[in-house]
């Protein structure tokens, strides 16, 4: 059965310093990985996907994810955080069987 | 183009009264799905269809929720009667193909119930 953790519920960095949101998921099979973003009182937003193309993903807003087999993980980076970065960020895992789960999501605070 | 359409967006209720919610996908997009997200949670995927077919209701609580999409284009989420814990936020996605394919999800903005 696949799964995701999400191993941070929140995370704070001071505005201008980088951002790390960690993501590990277990999958039987090569899967599909999201990260998508929440900001208050808006709906889902995709940030990027991996797509198995390349193992480094550039999304929108200056975020990256890069995707290791080795170590089942999928974390989300920036290098420098932005004040409307803040939002609840989540790692959604597909797989070959169509499920799809959502991590519990970190919430991000950006300190100024 | 329109993105997803719910509504209404707020909705409240009394336990054991009924309560649909509707949803509206982005126009040619043959998936659609139906999540619950709780308070600090993330969202749980419900129900998915493609085209006009459940194809994965396996997470819905057949004992009181219920969903159609009748022509493959907008879809209703029923829940009869409702209990105190289906407090939550109900989501509605689409996209063109599967998840499991590298495809987007687009959301609609959700609504909030509030079973008192």
């Amino acid at each position: 059965a696949q799964s995701v953790t999400q191993l941070d519920s929140h995370v704070s960095v001071s505005e201008g310093t980088p951002v790390l949101l960690r993501c590990n998921y277990s999958s039987s099979y090569s899967p599909s990985l999201f990260w998508y973003v929440q900001h208050p009182n808006k709906g889902l937003q995709l940030l990027l996907k991996y797509t198995s193309a390349a193992t480094l993903v550039k999304g929108i807003n200056g975020f990256e994810a890069e995707f290791k087999k080795s170590e089942t993980s999928f974390h989300l980076t920036k290098p420098s955080a932005h004040m409307s970065d803040a939002a609840e960020y989540f790692c959604v895992v597909s797989d070959h069987n169509d499920k799809i789960i959502f991590g519990k999501g970190t919430r991000l605070h950006i300190l100024p | 183009e329109a993105g997803v359409v719910q509504s209404p967006r707020y909705k409240i209720i009394e336990k054991k009264q009924p309560v649909a919610f509707w949803c509206n996908p982005i126009s040619g997009h043959n998936t659609l799905y139906w999540y619950r997200q709780n308070l600090g949670q993330g969202p749980e995927l419900l129900i998915r269809y493609e085209n006009e077919e459940a194809v994965d209701d396996s997470q819905l609580p057949k004992d009181r929720f219920s969903a159609e999409r009748l022509k493959g284009v907008d879809s209703t989420l029923k829940i009869q009667p409702a209990e105190l814990g289906d407090s939550a936020v109900y989501l509605c996605a689409s996209s063109h193909g599967l998840a499991s394919k590298y495809n987007e999800q687009f959301f609609g903005p959700g609504t909030r119930l509030t079973v008192l």
